[in-house]
C-alpha cells in the first residue's frame, strides 16, 4: 500500500545528543514537509522540499536540519542546538507543492 | 501574515446531534483551504479542499462550505466514530507555505 512511514513512534533525546527522524514515501510525491506540533498550538513548518536537492526553511527552522538525496527519502535531524525539542513531528508529502498533504503517523520525541 | 482561527475550540455532541465548526481566515488570496481529520497520536488525514466562495463538498455525515472570510465544517448526525480533532488550513496564492489552525476537539457521545 502507499503512503508515508515515519520511524520511530517514540523516541528520546538526551541533552546535547542529536536525533534523526527518519521518513519515507512510497507516493511518488515530489513535494515533502515537516511540521511540529505542540498542545495547544497548529501545525508548524519546519523545512520543506518541492524536489531532490532542495529545500527551503520554514516558519521554525533553527535547531533542526534536512537532506533530500532521494525522492522517497525526507529525513529530520534535531540538533542539541533545539533547546524545546519535545513535541509531535509530523512528515507530509504532496503530489506537487501547494496539493493536499498526505500525513505519516508522526515521531513523539521527548527530552531525557 | 495568514491567521487562522478555529472555534470552538472543544465541542461536545450527542449521537444525532448536528452542529458546524468554524474557521476565519485571513489570508493575501487564497489558493485553497482544506480540512483535515486528526485522531490521537496520529497524524491528519485529508478531507476537503475548498478553492472559491460559494463552493460546497461533501463526504457523509460531513460537509464543508466556503465564503471569503470563513470556511465552515457541518457535521450532520455525528456518530462516536466522528470523535477527533479537525483542523483547518489555508494557503495563498503567491508561496508555498500552508497556515494551520489549531483545530476543534470534537466528542460524540452515545
Amino acid at each position: 500500500d502507499g503512503g508515508i512511514t515515519q520511524s520511530p513512534k517514540y523516541l528520546f533525546r538526551k541533552e546535547g545528543q542529536n536525533v534523526t527522524l527518519s521518513c519515507e514515501q512510497n507516493l511518488n510525491h515530489d513535494a515533502m514537509y515537516w511540521y511540529r506540533q505542540d498542545p495547544g498550538q497548529g501545525l508548524r513548518l519546519i523545512y520543506y522540499s518541492q524536489i531532490v536537492n532542495d529545500f527551503q526553511k520554514g516558519d521554525i527552522a533553527e535547531g533542526y536540519s534536512v537532506s533530500r538525496e532521494k525522492k522517497e527519502s525526507f529525513p529530520l535531524t534535531v540538533t542539541s542546538a533545539q533547546k524545546n525539542p519535545t513535541a509531535f513531528y509530523l512528515c507530509a508529502s504532496s503530489l506537487r507543492s501547494g496539493e493536499k498533504l498526505f500525513f505519516g503517523s508522526g515521531t513523539q520525541l521527548s527530552v531525557l | 501574515e495568514d491567521q487562522v482561527t478555529q472555534s470552538p475550540e472543544a465541542l461536545r455532541l450527542q449521537e444525532g446531534e448536528s452542529s458546524s465548526l468554524n474557521c476565519s481566515y485571513t489570508v493575501s488570496g487564497l489558493r485553497g483551504l482544506f480540512w483535515y481529520r486528526q485522531d490521537p497520536g496520529k497524524g491528519p488525514e485529508f478531507l476537503f479542499t475548498l478553492y472559491s466562495a460559494g463552493e460546497e463538498k461533501e463526504k457523509e455525515r460531513l460537509k464543508a462550505t466556503l465564503t471569503k472570510k470563513e470556511s465552515f465544517l457541518h457535521i450532520t448526525a455525528p456518530k462516536p466514530e466522528d470523535s477527533a480533532t479537525y483542523l483547518c488550513a489555508v494557503q495563498a496564492l503567491t508561496y508555498q507555505k500552508v497556515t494551520f489552525g489549531t483545530g476543534t476537539k470534537l466528542q460524540v457521545i452515545p
